[in-house]
């Protein structure tokens, strides 16, 4: 079993959708978490952090569930900017990603 | 320059060719970490250095990758008799910080095809 596991996608909306992306992992030691965008052919760049209590920005909503080992993206009135790989990050000793999931927004 | 910066940016090595790839994290980062990203997916954990100390490298996934960083800056990837699985992104990237969960920064990556 993979470290970080993600919604295999890919996730084609429309423009203005709201959309919700998941990811589980296996080390319940894990210490943060974070969402990585990547887009094609670029380098990762983080989008934010992801806290306990929940956090939110602009359009973007991070939660995290450290009983179910659960993280996820809320991403509302989804933009045509918004089409990248959206990388689930957790640490313990080392960052370790998983394997991404693809959003397509369409005009 | 600001970021960090990756050398070459594109590789080209015939099987069994050794090849070296670079990383100049961004100035005063005590950690790096070195990715392998295969098209198609996540990047996939490599190995870890704290200033020279290399903490994990229980990602290499054979004797043949070796990885180095012996002033605490500048590291060296470095693949021998490269076999074509070992095509992908080489990703570097650094942090600030020593402890995990400080944001880490990305290079542009290392384009490696084997031919």
């Amino acid at each position: 079993r993979k470290e970080v596991e993600q919604d295999p996608g890919p996730f084609n909306v429309p423009e203005g959708a709201t959309v919700a992306f998941n990811c589980t992992y296996s080390n319940s030691a894990s210490q943060s978490f974070f969402w990585y965008r990547q887009d094609c052919r670029k380098e990762p760049k983080l989008l934010m952090s992801v806290y306990s209590s929940g956090n939110e920005d602009g359009r973007f909503t991070a939660q995290l569930n450290r009983a179910s080992q659960y993280i996820s993206l809320l991403i509302r009135d989804s933009k045509l900017s918004d089409s990248a790989t959206y990388l689930c990050v957790v640490t313990f000793n080392d960052m370790r990603f998983g394997a991404g999931t693809r959003l397509t927004v369409k005009p | 320059g600001a970021g960090v910066s990756q050398s070459p940016r594109y590789k080209v090595a015939k099987r069994g060719q050794d090849v070296a790839l670079r990383c100049d994290p961004i100035s005063g980062h005590v950690s790096l970490f070195w990715y392998q990203q295969a098209l198609g997916q996540g990047p996939e954990f490599l190995t870890y250095f704290q200033n020279e100390a290399q903490l994990d490298k229980s990602g290499l996934p054979s004797d043949r990758f070796f990885a180095e960083r012996p002033e605490g800056s500048v590291s060296t990837l470095k693949i021998q008799r490269t076999q074509q699985e070992d095509s992908a992104v080489y990703l570097c990237a650094s942090s600030l910080g020593s402890a995990p969960g400080n944001t880490i920064y990305f290079g542009e990556g290392s384009w490696l095809t084997v031919v």
